[in-house]
């Protein structure tokens, strides 16, 4: 059983301030890791596929970072908007290159 | 180009009944992945598709669930006898190779 894990479950940030959160996953067998942002009752979104040590990965105010040899991957929110709370979930790809397995979600509000 | 399309949104059946849920994939997709997600839990892979072809169904039960992507039409994730624990959001993804698109779900509630 593949042990996707995120931390912290949950966090509060202040407008404007800048956060980050973690993914780790298994170091062996690594295909991809897909990182997703999930607003209530909308679709996962893709934000990031990283297949590379030491990729990173920017759109806008978010980026992520990779670290396939110890098995984690970091995603940043410069300057947090209330627009950016959501869950956002990582997901590990193995070499079989098919299947997601997602972590449990960091769930970000940004207050105003 | 239209994103991956699920219908029903909502599906609501008895206990013993049978639910259909369709996923459209993406233009110009040709692999189709099922992934559930239950009350308090996170998404968990059921099934992987090709067109005609089952690739990977490692995540499915072992009964009373099946799943088919037709050479024409949706793709259809079919739950026979359905019962309370099956009650969850069903989530459909295309791609055409890496990265996998995202449906809005079908949330099946089971009386």
């Amino acid at each position: 059983i593949l042990n996707v894990e995120q931390s912290p479950q949950s966090l509060h940030v202040q407008e404007g301030d800048s956060t980050n959160f973690t993914c780790s996953f298994p170091s062996s067998n690594f295909y991809a890791l897909h990182w997703y942002r999930w607003e209530t009752a909308k679709s996962p979104e893709a934000l990031f596929v990283m297949t590379l040590n030491g990729d990173e990965k920017k759109k806008g105010r978010i980026s992520a970072t990779l670290n396939t040899k110890e098995g984690y991957s970091y995603l940043y929110i410069k300057g947090s908007q209330p627009e950016d709370s959501a869950t956002y979930l990582c997901a590990f790809m193995d070499a079989a290159g098919n299947k997601l397995t997602f972590g449990g979600g960091t769930r970000v509000l940004v207050k105003p | 180009n239209a994103g991956v399309m699920q219908n029903p949104r909502h599906l609501v059946r008895r206990r013993g009944q049978e639910a259909r849920l369709r996923c459209s994939p993406m233009k110009g997709h040709s692999h189709v992945y099922w992934y559930r997600q239950l009350p308090e839990e996170g998404l968990k892979f059921m099934v992987y598709l090709q067109k005609e072809n089952i690739i990977d169904e490692s995540g499915m039960p072992k009964e009373r669930f099946s799943a088919e992507f037709p050479k024409e039409g949706p793709s259809i994730l079919r739950i026979q006898q359905v019962v309370r624990g099956d009650s969850a959001a069903y989530f459909c993804a295309s791609s055409p190779e890496l990265k996998q698109f995202f449906g809005p779900g079908t949330r099946l509630t089971v009386l």
